[in-house]
């Protein structure tokens, strides 16, 4: 069974531009959760979607913004990059929401912004 | 809020010895579940161990095992004839109702050869 995938793996942008970043779960997996991982900060939860809900958001901006698919796919799109975002993105996967004790990770996106 | 604390930046340890990583937590839930996870180079993260708070047996995985003291909201992890490819960030992490996972900050361990 293959894994969490994510897409692009790098990415490089200017401070101003918006990027999105594609998170495909393991099959069968509906639960699709984000989490940011900096040197300053650490691994910080950024929202988790759930057969197309999001269900639980973390304290970031509104420039974080998110969204699942019909076919459990997510994407997580950053508006107005700052220098900041520059970060390794992580998604994870589980059934649903009760088996996040089982949660799968992804290779996660290193996004740096310049 | 959960918290969890790793308060040691980072440890070294002998080849074949054994090391002990160090971690506490806050909640006031009684049904939550606590990790450990490795990070090598590659950033991929990967699951070492997994402990349920109503169980009091510690977990174990071949050479990683955890000393689960729940009245102390203490979870360490134990690695026992540690290898050279034990080197990697360790995070301690718990979840629970809300299903988040919440990280602590993390330790580097090496390993000597």
């Amino acid at each position: 069974k293959a894994g969490v995938t994510q897409t692009p793996r790098y990415l490089i942008k200017t401070r101003g531009q918006q990027v999105t970043l594609s998170c495909s779960p393991i099959s069968g997996h509906r639960s699709v959760s984000w989490y940011q991982q900096t040197p300053g900060q650490g691994l910080q939860f950024l929202f988790e979607y759930f057969s197309e809900t999001q269900r639980n958001k973390g304290n970031f901006p509104g420039r974080f913004s998110g969204r699942q698919f019909s076919n459990s796919r997510s994407e997580m799109n950053v508006s107005t990059l700052e220098l900041g975002d520059s970060a390794l993105y992580l998604c994870a996967s589980s059934f649903s929401p009760h088996n996040a004790y089982e949660q799968y990770f992804g290779p996660g996106t290193r996004l740096t912004v310049t | 809020a959960q918290t969890v604390t790793q308060s040691q930046p980072e440890m070294s340890v002998q080849e074949a010895e054994t090391v002990t990583l160090s971690c506490t937590y806050d909640t006031s839930e009684s049904d939550y579940y606590l990790f450990w996870y490795k990070q090598p180079p590659s950033r991929q993260m990967i699951l070492v161990i997994r402990q349920e708070a109503y169980k009091q047996q510690n977990a174990t995985e071949n050479r990683f095992s955890v000393n689960f003291q729940k009245a102390a909201k203490s979870f360490s992890l134990k690695i026992s004839d540690s290898q050279l490819g034990d080197a990697a960030m360790y995070f301690c992490a718990y979840t629970g109702a809300n299903s988040k996972l919440t990280f602590g900050k993390g330790i580097t361990l090496s390993v000597r050869p």
